[in-house]
Protein backbone atom coordinates (compact mmCIF):
# COMPACT_ATOMS: atom_id res chain seq x y z
CA UNK A 1 0.00 0.00 0.00
CA UNK A 2 0.85 3.44 -0.09
CA UNK A 3 1.37 4.28 3.74
CA UNK A 4 1.94 2.42 6.97
CA UNK A 5 -1.32 0.42 7.69
CA UNK A 6 -2.48 -0.60 11.00
CA UNK A 7 -4.79 -2.97 12.31
CA UNK A 8 -7.34 -2.96 14.09
CA UNK A 9 -7.63 0.33 14.32
CA UNK A 10 -9.09 0.93 17.97
CA UNK A 11 -9.46 -2.29 20.01
CA UNK A 12 -11.00 -2.42 23.96
CA UNK A 13 -10.34 -5.55 25.82
CA UNK A 14 -10.65 -7.18 29.52
CA UNK A 15 -7.78 -7.23 31.73
CA UNK A 16 -5.95 -10.21 31.80
CA UNK A 17 -6.92 -10.97 27.96
CA UNK A 18 -3.75 -11.13 25.39
CA UNK A 19 -4.46 -8.43 22.34
CA UNK A 20 -1.85 -8.29 18.85
CA UNK A 21 -1.27 -5.48 17.25
CA UNK A 22 -0.62 -5.54 13.21
CA UNK A 23 1.58 -3.37 10.84
CA UNK A 24 2.46 -3.62 7.71
CA UNK A 25 5.31 -1.14 6.62
CA UNK A 26 5.46 0.87 3.08
CA UNK A 27 6.82 -2.04 0.72
CA UNK A 28 10.26 -1.96 0.43
CA UNK A 29 10.89 -0.77 3.78
CA UNK A 30 13.11 -3.01 6.09
CA UNK A 31 13.52 -0.88 9.18
CA UNK A 32 10.32 -0.93 11.11
CA UNK A 33 9.46 0.55 15.02
CA UNK A 34 6.82 0.30 17.58
CA UNK A 35 5.99 3.15 20.01
CA UNK A 36 3.18 4.23 22.53
CA UNK A 37 1.76 6.93 23.44
CA UNK A 38 -0.34 7.24 26.70
CA UNK A 39 -3.14 9.81 26.74
CA UNK A 40 -1.39 13.74 26.64
CA UNK A 41 2.01 12.16 26.04
CA UNK A 42 4.78 11.78 23.70
CA UNK A 43 6.03 8.86 22.14
CA UNK A 44 7.95 6.65 23.79
CA UNK A 45 9.95 3.83 22.42
CA UNK A 46 9.38 0.22 22.38
CA UNK A 47 11.26 -1.94 19.60
CA UNK A 48 13.21 -1.64 16.52
CA UNK A 49 13.29 -4.07 13.87
CA UNK A 50 15.88 -4.35 10.85
CA UNK A 51 14.68 -6.83 8.46
CA UNK A 52 13.50 -9.58 11.12
CA UNK A 53 15.91 -8.93 13.64
CA UNK A 54 15.37 -6.92 16.71
CA UNK A 55 18.65 -5.19 17.59
CA UNK A 56 17.24 -3.02 20.29
CA UNK A 57 14.31 -4.11 22.41
CA UNK A 58 15.39 -1.98 25.34
CA UNK A 59 11.25 0.08 25.12
CA UNK A 60 9.89 -3.06 25.89
CA UNK A 61 8.16 -2.21 29.47
CA UNK A 62 8.17 -5.71 30.97
CA UNK A 63 8.09 -9.73 29.64
CA UNK A 64 4.17 -9.53 28.57
CA UNK A 65 5.36 -7.38 25.45
CA UNK A 66 6.90 -9.11 22.75
CA UNK A 67 7.19 -8.23 19.15
CA UNK A 68 7.68 -10.41 15.83
CA UNK A 69 8.54 -9.49 12.42
CA UNK A 70 8.26 -11.91 9.10
CA UNK A 71 8.92 -12.25 5.71
CA UNK A 72 10.60 -8.44 6.39
CA UNK A 73 6.95 -7.05 5.70
CA UNK A 74 4.46 -7.51 8.53
CA UNK A 75 5.02 -7.07 12.66
CA UNK A 76 2.63 -8.22 15.20
CA UNK A 77 2.81 -6.48 18.93
CA UNK A 78 1.37 -9.29 21.47
CA UNK A 79 0.63 -8.04 24.88
CA UNK A 80 -0.58 -10.81 27.44
CA UNK A 81 -2.25 -10.32 30.23
CA UNK A 82 -3.08 -6.62 29.45
CA UNK A 83 -3.29 -3.90 32.65
CA UNK A 84 -4.90 -0.67 32.46
CA UNK A 85 -2.11 0.88 32.53
CA UNK A 86 -1.12 -0.67 29.12
CA UNK A 87 -4.08 1.30 27.65
CA UNK A 88 -2.70 3.52 25.39
CA UNK A 89 -2.21 4.48 21.61
CA UNK A 90 0.50 2.20 19.91
CA UNK A 91 1.95 3.78 16.78
CA UNK A 92 4.26 1.35 13.85
CA UNK A 93 6.15 3.55 11.68
CA UNK A 94 9.00 2.06 8.72
CA UNK A 95 11.93 3.78 6.64
CA UNK A 96 13.51 2.71 4.24
CA UNK A 97 16.88 1.03 5.85
CA UNK A 98 17.15 3.09 9.29
CA UNK A 99 20.12 4.42 8.59
CA UNK A 100 21.27 7.92 7.97
CA UNK A 101 19.07 10.13 5.04
CA UNK A 102 15.66 8.10 5.57
CA UNK A 103 12.71 9.05 7.17
CA UNK A 104 10.43 7.04 9.42
CA UNK A 105 6.90 6.98 8.39
CA UNK A 106 4.13 6.62 10.71
CA UNK A 107 0.67 4.68 10.82
CA UNK A 108 -2.40 5.45 12.52
CA UNK A 109 -2.19 3.82 15.42
CA UNK A 110 -4.09 1.45 17.24
CA UNK A 111 -5.72 2.93 20.17
CA UNK A 112 -6.06 -0.18 22.83
CA UNK A 113 -8.07 0.54 26.26
CA UNK A 114 -8.28 -1.84 28.34
CA UNK A 115 -11.16 -2.22 31.11
CA UNK B 1 21.49 9.92 28.30
CA UNK B 2 20.20 11.48 25.38
CA UNK B 3 17.66 14.07 25.69
CA UNK B 4 14.90 16.28 23.61
CA UNK B 5 13.29 18.64 25.09
CA UNK B 6 10.15 21.02 23.45
CA UNK B 7 9.60 24.67 24.21
CA UNK B 8 6.41 25.92 24.86
CA UNK B 9 4.22 22.79 25.75
CA UNK B 10 1.89 25.04 24.41
CA UNK B 11 0.87 28.16 22.06
CA UNK B 12 -1.80 29.91 20.82
CA UNK B 13 -1.56 32.30 18.64
CA UNK B 14 -4.10 34.54 16.36
CA UNK B 15 -4.28 33.96 12.24
CA UNK B 16 -0.81 35.70 10.56
CA UNK B 17 0.98 35.70 13.99
CA UNK B 18 4.01 34.64 13.15
CA UNK B 19 6.62 32.57 15.84
CA UNK B 20 8.88 29.59 16.68
CA UNK B 21 8.76 26.49 18.53
CA UNK B 22 12.02 25.34 20.45
CA UNK B 23 13.67 21.56 20.37
CA UNK B 24 17.16 21.48 22.68
CA UNK B 25 18.52 18.18 22.19
CA UNK B 26 21.62 16.77 24.41
CA UNK B 27 22.68 13.82 22.37
CA UNK B 28 26.25 11.78 21.84
CA UNK B 29 26.65 12.35 18.96
CA UNK B 30 23.42 13.71 16.30
CA UNK B 31 22.51 11.61 12.85
CA UNK B 32 19.23 13.25 12.09
CA UNK B 33 17.19 15.88 13.45
CA UNK B 34 13.10 15.12 12.28
CA UNK B 35 10.13 17.45 12.80
CA UNK B 36 6.43 15.73 12.67
CA UNK B 37 3.22 17.47 12.97
CA UNK B 38 0.27 15.34 14.88
CA UNK B 39 -3.05 16.09 14.10
CA UNK B 40 -5.83 14.41 17.14
CA UNK B 41 -6.36 11.30 16.40
CA UNK B 42 -3.45 10.68 13.73
CA UNK B 43 0.09 9.39 13.60
CA UNK B 44 2.85 11.19 13.00
CA UNK B 45 2.96 13.61 9.78
CA UNK B 46 6.61 13.81 8.58
CA UNK B 47 7.78 17.23 7.96
CA UNK B 48 11.29 17.31 7.80
CA UNK B 49 15.12 16.34 8.63
CA UNK B 50 18.34 18.06 9.36
CA UNK B 51 21.24 16.93 9.03
CA UNK B 52 23.81 19.56 10.35
CA UNK B 53 23.90 22.37 11.87
CA UNK B 54 23.21 25.40 9.54
CA UNK B 55 20.84 23.90 7.44
CA UNK B 56 17.47 24.94 7.24
CA UNK B 57 14.23 23.48 4.96
CA UNK B 58 11.05 25.18 4.23
CA UNK B 59 7.61 23.90 3.52
CA UNK B 60 4.77 26.71 3.24
CA UNK B 61 4.50 28.65 5.93
CA UNK B 62 7.34 26.16 7.96
CA UNK B 63 11.10 26.71 8.35
CA UNK B 64 13.01 24.38 10.17
CA UNK B 65 16.81 25.43 11.25
CA UNK B 66 19.42 23.28 12.94
CA UNK B 67 21.96 24.48 15.17
CA UNK B 68 24.31 22.38 18.03
CA UNK B 69 22.00 22.46 20.71
CA UNK B 70 19.15 22.97 19.23
CA UNK B 71 16.36 23.32 16.13
CA UNK B 72 13.29 25.94 15.45
CA UNK B 73 10.40 25.26 13.74
CA UNK B 74 9.12 28.93 12.41
CA UNK B 75 5.49 29.13 11.40
CA UNK B 76 4.85 32.65 9.23
CA UNK B 77 1.67 34.05 8.98
CA UNK B 78 -0.22 31.21 10.47
CA UNK B 79 -3.86 29.88 9.40
CA UNK B 80 -6.25 27.65 11.86
CA UNK B 81 -5.42 24.66 9.63
CA UNK B 82 -1.60 25.09 11.12
CA UNK B 83 -2.96 24.36 14.53
CA UNK B 84 -1.59 20.70 15.53
CA UNK B 85 1.15 19.24 17.89
CA UNK B 86 4.04 19.59 16.48
CA UNK B 87 7.11 16.87 17.85
CA UNK B 88 11.01 17.36 17.44
CA UNK B 89 12.77 13.74 17.55
CA UNK B 90 16.35 13.12 17.23
CA UNK B 91 18.09 9.87 15.85
CA UNK B 92 21.47 9.35 17.17
CA UNK B 93 24.93 7.63 16.27
CA UNK B 94 26.33 4.84 18.15
CA UNK B 95 25.12 1.29 19.01
CA UNK B 96 22.64 -0.94 16.76
CA UNK B 97 19.38 1.53 17.24
CA UNK B 98 18.26 3.38 14.41
CA UNK B 99 15.19 4.77 17.25
CA UNK B 100 14.35 8.02 16.88
CA UNK B 101 14.04 9.85 20.57
CA UNK B 102 10.82 12.20 20.58
CA UNK B 103 10.25 15.13 22.73
CA UNK B 104 6.92 15.65 24.13
CA UNK B 105 5.63 18.09 21.92
CA UNK B 106 4.18 21.51 21.40
CA UNK B 107 1.09 21.92 20.55
CA UNK B 108 -0.66 24.65 18.56
CA UNK B 109 -3.40 26.39 17.93
CA UNK B 110 -4.19 29.43 15.68
CA UNK B 111 -7.24 31.44 16.18
CA UNK B 112 -8.96 32.72 13.48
Amino acid sequence: GAGVSQSPSNKVTEKGKDVELRCDPISGHTALYWYRQRLGQGLEFLIYFQGNSAPDKSGLPSDRFSAERTGESVSTLTIQRTQQEDSAVYLCASSLNGGEWTEAFFGQGTRLTVV
Amino acid sequence: EDQVTQSPEALRLQEGESSSLNCSYTVSGLRGLFWYRQDPGKGPEFLFTLYSAGEEKEKERLKATLTKKESFLHITAPKPEDSATYLCAVQTYGGATNKLIFGTGTLLAVQP
